[in-house]
């Protein structure tokens, strides 16, 4: 059973850019969560998808935008990038009968 | 709001000696309280969690944690540490007022295990 995955594992990108990150959950999970986390941090929640709907979010600027498909795969968006975006991005997911979430290893984005 | 303050952010223990990671909460509601570790450049494993069952909750690898209601706390113990728990572990609330399943971190506790 594979757990939660996430491409790419690596990524640079320039101030300005935009830049696309992907999770799968694991399987039998329909709710699909993406955490930022700074070095030195612990992870801050951005947003949740549930039924390809964005449930929750976080404390986040709307350059942050996700979308979850049919299949319940997400991916996260970040335009007009900064030098702050630089962080590791996690995803987690989960069902709705249970309250935990399970990680996937993260995207480490470096924006210079 | 919810919140958790993970009162350490460095612990270091002789290998083979009790392991305490102490973390206090705070909730409008009853909570869903979880530990997470999360091992150098790695994602975050779960480790525990308490959801309004028993009080003192066992997980893997050795660790246990007591919800006290009376003390806002959730302690994490572990009584002989090993080598391999050498990692960042954060204590985690989830407050199903607030959303569903949104999760708050601590600013986690980097666990040191001396030789």
């Amino acid at each position: 059973d594979a757990g939660v995955t996430q491409s790419p594992t690596h990524l640079i990108k320039t101030r300005g850019q935009q830049v696309t990150l992907r999770c799968s959950p694991k399987s039998g999970h329909d709710t699909v969560s993406w955490y930022q986390q700074a070095l030195g941090q612990g992870p801050q929640f951005i947003f949740q998808y549930y039924e390809e709907e964005e449930r929750q979010r976080g404390n986040f600027p709307d350059r942050f935008s996700g979308h979850q498909f049919p299949n319940y795969s997400s991916e996260l968006n970040v335009n007009a990038l900064l030098l702050g975006d630089s962080a590791l991005y996690l995803c987690a997911s989960s069902t709705g009968v249970r309250v935990e979430q399970y990680f996937g290893p993260g995207t480490r984005l470096t924006v210079t | 709001a919810q919140s958790v303050t993970q009162l350490d952010s460095h612990v270091s223990v002789s290998e083979g000696t009790p392991v305490l990671l102490r973390c206090n909460y705070s909730s409008s509601y009853s909570p869903s309280l979880f530990w997470y570790v999360q091992h150098p450049n790695k994602g975050l494993q779960l480790l525990l969690k308490y959801t309004s069952a028993a009080t003192l909750v066992k997980g893997i690898n050795g660790f246990e944690a007591e919800f006290k209601k009376s003390e806002t706390s959730f302690h994490l113990t572990k009584p002989s540490a090993h080598m391999s728990d050498a990692a960042e572990y954060f204590c985690v609330v989830s407050d199903p007022y607030f959303g569903n399943e949104k999760l708050t971190f601590g600013t986690g506790t980097r666990l040191t295990i001396i030789p």
